[in-house]
């Protein structure tokens, strides 16, 4: 199936650890996305990632990086995590393209403890 | 002012009825214009996007487009109990090589049996 997959589904950890999710795309997209949705169900860029360029929001904690190993990856570690870490976290791709909007991962449910 | 604005609802509709749900943005260049769908627990799924100003229909779904008032509606017409959920409208802002979708906070509609 050509998707955004996501893992994993739910991670539960303790605050101060470190963790990462994983983003594979096999739809060939060029482009790829970190999103955060808070409880509000308010989704935020947390980055966009190309071959070419990362663009980080400015307002993401230094906390949070981004790693591509390739084109088709897009993986997000988290540092010392905190309880205001707890969220929804969305992968999401993109052709380059004006014409297209995201294709979204099912989502990682985040719970700091 | 909020980059893309739409009121949080919740908005609830008797079946068959039409649902009309708004969204303004603040970016006047902005070029392209989505309306995604989120149930509860799930990831956003893309179900209108439009470009021109005037109306784009697709089945029950019709957005409308207003670039002069910076203005972008989604109808629903015939509401279905399982249209119940959360509509997020996207906006991709102007600027080359700027794919980067921004989300308003969502519309929850409740479809009445």
């Amino acid at each position: 199936d050509t998707a955004v997959s996501q893992t994993p589904k739910y991670l539960v950890t303790q605050m101060g650890n470190d963790k990462s999710i994983k983003c594979e795309q096999n739809l060939g997209h060029d482009t790829m996305y970190w999103y955060k949705q808070d409880s509000k169900k308010f989704l935020k860029i947390m980055f966009s990632y190309n071959n070419k360029e990362l663009i980080i929001n400015e307002t993401v904690p230094n906390r949070f990086s981004p790693k591509s190993p390739d084109k088709a990856h897009l993986n997000l570690h988290i540092n010392s995590l905190e309880l205001g870490d707890s969220a929804v976290y969305f992968c999401a791709s993109t052709p380059l393209s004006d014409s297209y909007g995201y294709t979204f991962g099912s989502g990682t449910r985040l719970t700091v403890v | 002012q909020k980059e893309v604005e739409q009121n949080s609802g919740p908005l609830s509709v008797p079946e068959g009825a039409i649902a009309s749900l708004n969204c303004t943005y603040s970016d006047r260049g902005s070029q392209s214009f989505f309306w995604y769908r989120q149930y509860s627990g799930k990831s956003p799924e893309l179900i209108m996007s439009i470009y021109s100003n005037g109306d784009k229909e697709d089945g029950r779904f019709t957005a409308q487009l207003n670039k002069a008032s910076q203005y972008v509606s989604l109808l629903i017409r015939d509401s279905q109990p399982s249209d119940s959920a959360t509509y997020l409208c996207a906006v991709r802002k102007s600027g080359a090589g700027s794919y980067q979708l921004t989300f308003g906070k969502g519309t929850k509609l409740s479809v009445i049996p």
